[in-house]
């Protein structure tokens, strides 16, 4: 089985504040990814990140940066200076060969991130 | 630059109802799903399929039916509608099962009185 945890329900900040959105996995699988998603007020889902299991490099894309840590089964995403357009629901995401339905893609419940001006 | 397409976005059924809601890919993705989307609950897995002819249930089947006749297209198919059906549903396609991330519709919002 697997599972994605994401302890925080919602977060509020301050523009120009850092932020990091927590996300903890389980899987019994040795090759695995991970996935981040923004879904904004108007409801579709954005693609952000892939992250292969065999890779723990970090990434960083422009304010954004994911820190992937195999031995906590973490993979949390930062945003630095955030700003208003920042506010919407993430999702983390896990695919795995023990997931079934083919590796479907198993989600965390979301954080809802609201950046205040 | 279509992507996924789902139709139709809203939709307002009575209960015993029946309707299909529409998906179509255009990046020749041999891999599509059905997931739907209720508060507190995440997005769960509905139906999915790796190729024209071939689906399989997810974590929430009942309910709902599939078909897969051609790459491009994956409608679901609600046969009796229930109020337990109120929710918002997203298609997605990706070109690899494992590697690859999903794309997805912009969601159909269903409501079932």
């Amino acid at each position: 089985a697997q599972k994605v945890t994401q302890a925080q329900t919602e977060i509020s900040v301050v523009e120009k504040e850092d932020v990091t959105l927590d996300c903890v996995y389980e899987t019994r699988d040795t090759t695995y990814y991970l996935f981040w998603y923004k879904q904004p007020p108007s409801g579709e889902l954005v693609f952000l990140i892939r992250r292969n299991s065999f890779d723990e490099q970090n990434e960083i894309s422009g304010r954004y940066s994911w820190n992937f840590q195999k031995s906590t089964s973490s993979f949390n995403f930062t945003i630095t200076a955030s700003q208003v357009v920042d506010s919407a629901v993430y999702f983390c995401a896990l695919r795995s060969p023990s997931g079934g339905s083919n590796y479907k893609l198993t989600f965390g419940k979301g954080t809802l991130l609201t950046v205040n001006p | 630059n279509a992507g996924v397409t789902q139709t139709p976005k809203f939709q307002v059924l009575k209960t015993g109802q029946s309707m299909t809601l529409q998906c179509a890919q255009d990046m020749n993705h041999e891999y599509m799903s059905w997931y739907r989307q209720d508060p507190g609950m995440g997005l769960r897995l509905i139906h999915y399929s790796v190729g024209a002819g071939i689906t399989d249930q997810g974590e929430v089947p009942n309910g709902y039916n599939v078909s897969r006749s051609t790459t491009e297209d994956f409608p679901l198919r609600l046969l009796s509608a229930a109020p337990s059906q109120t929710s918002v549903y997203f298609c997605a396609s990706s070109y690899s099962s494992l590697t690859g991330e999903l794309f997805f519709g912009e969601g159909s919002r269903l409501t079932v009185l």
